[in-house]
Order: C-alpha cells, then sequence, then structure tokens
C-alpha cells in the first residue's frame, strides 16, 4: 500500500514561517491532502492539492507539491500560537474511492 | 448545524467483552468512514461504507465489525477478537466515496481496555 511519511516535530516562534514536509510513494494518487487536529479532537481539513498543480495558495497557508520526487510541502506564514496542533499529510489511493493513506503527523509547537 | 457526532467521548471496556462505538451524522453523506489512531502514529482504515446495506474491510478490519442499516449511522463493534483495541477511534464521512469530496470528521471516541 501506499507510504506516506513526515517528521515529527517543529518548534517554530511566533510570527515565522512554518513549513512542514511529506513523502509519499504512489503515484497514482490524484489528490493530496493536509490535516489540523487539535488535541483530543477530530481532523480538520486545511487544504489540498491536485497531482496536476505544483503548487496552491489560500490565505497563510501554501502547499508545494513537487510530483516527480513525490514530496508535498505545507507552509504556514506568520504562525500563530493558534496554529499548535498536529498536522497530517495524506494522500487518495489513487482510484476512484476517496479512502485515504495517512502520514504520522507532525506536532508544531509554536513559541511566543 | 450539520455535522458528525460520535458517541462516548470516551469509554472503557473490560478484556473480553464487544463495545459499540456510535457515528451518526446528519449531512446526508453517502459514504462513511471508520479509522483507527494509536499514538505517534497515522490514520488506519477499518472499515468504510459507500452506500446503505453495503460496506467494505479497510486496511485493519480484523477484529472489528459494523453496519449500515440507515445512511445516518454507521457504529463500529470492537469485538473481544481485536487483540489491542485501546486506541483513539474516528468516524468519518463524505458525500461520496472519490477524491476531491471533503472528508468531514467526528471529534472521536477514545477505548481503553481495562
Amino acid at each position: 500500500g501506499e507510504d506516506v511519511e513526515q517528521s515529527l516535530f517543529l518548534s517554530v516562534r511566533e510570527g515565522d514561517s512554518s513549513v512542514i514536509n511529506c513523502t509519499y510513494t504512489d503515484s497514482s494518487s490524484t489528490y493530496l491532502y493536509w490535516y489540523k487536529q487539535e488535541p483530543g479532537a477530530g481532523l480538520q481539513l486545511l487544504t489540498y492539492i491536485f497531482s496536476n498543480m505544483d503548487m496552491k495558495q489560500d490565505q497563510r497557508l501554501t502547499v508545494l507539491l513537487n510530483k516527480k520526487d513525490k514530496h508535498l510541502s505545507l507552509r504556514i506564514a506568520d504562525t500563530q500560537t493558534g496554529d499548535s496542533a498536529i498536522y497530517f499529510c495524506a494522500a487518495d489511493r489513487g482510484s476512484t474511492l476517496g479512502r485515504l493513506y495517512f502520514g504520522r503527523g507532525t506536532q508544531l509547537t509554536v513559541w511566543p | 448545524d450539520g455535522g458528525i457526532t460520535q458517541s462516548p467521548k470516551y469509554l472503557f471496556r473490560k478484556e473480553g467483552q464487544n463495545v459499540t462505538l456510535s457515528c451518526e451524522q446528519n449531512l446526508n453523506h453517502d459514504a462513511m468512514y471508520w479509522y483507527r489512531q494509536d499514538p505517534g502514529q497515522g490514520l488506519r482504515l477499518i472499515y468504510y461504507s459507500q452506500i446503505v446495506n453495503d460496506f467494505q474491510k479497510g486496511d485493519i478490519a480484523e477484529g472489528y465489525s459494523v453496519s449500515r442499516e440507515k445512511k445516518e449511522s454507521f457504529p463500529l463493534t470492537v469485538t473481544s477478537a481485536q487483540k489491542n483495541p485501546t486506541a483513539f477511534y474516528l468516524c468519518a464521512s463524505s458525500p461520496q466515496d472519490r477524491p476531491n469530496t471533503e472528508a468531514f470528521f467526528g471529534q472521536g471516541t477514545r477505548l481503553t481496555v481495562v
């Protein structure tokens, strides 16, 4: 099956940019997603990118996709303490079905 | 307000007992999913259902069972055959079971076997 890898921890200062990286193995994945999870809560979809795009920007969020290297990143500009959470990278299974493979999550800690 | 509701939030079970986790959605979504989350791990798919009265095994279905008798409801039973059931369980739904449809997640149920 798909293997989605991401680093486990990232710490940044408030106001700095955060960059969370992800790699995946299944080249047939058509959509790649970033989810946010706050403590004890479910997942919230932040953004997604279609595999034929290389960049998507949505307010403070920028997603970069290098399809050749199967590398995805999420940049959060002007990171705030409220951005502290676990961020999951996810990839679909390359078919018409919407079930996802998830990475292990990156714990983002923002210091004031 | 439309949404997806899981209950209870915390559940304790004795070894050897079956337990059922509830998941209800009023979003009129066709597809529903159960995921399991362990500490430091990503989510792993247990079961999913694309339509009423139909469901399919995910990646880690052993020791679990589901039913989909109503569109709104997709309960998950953790049976005594599940060797390591302590985990955080997340239910999700989406309009259709296809990419580029946002999956909405419930708040999760934390199951602890004592």
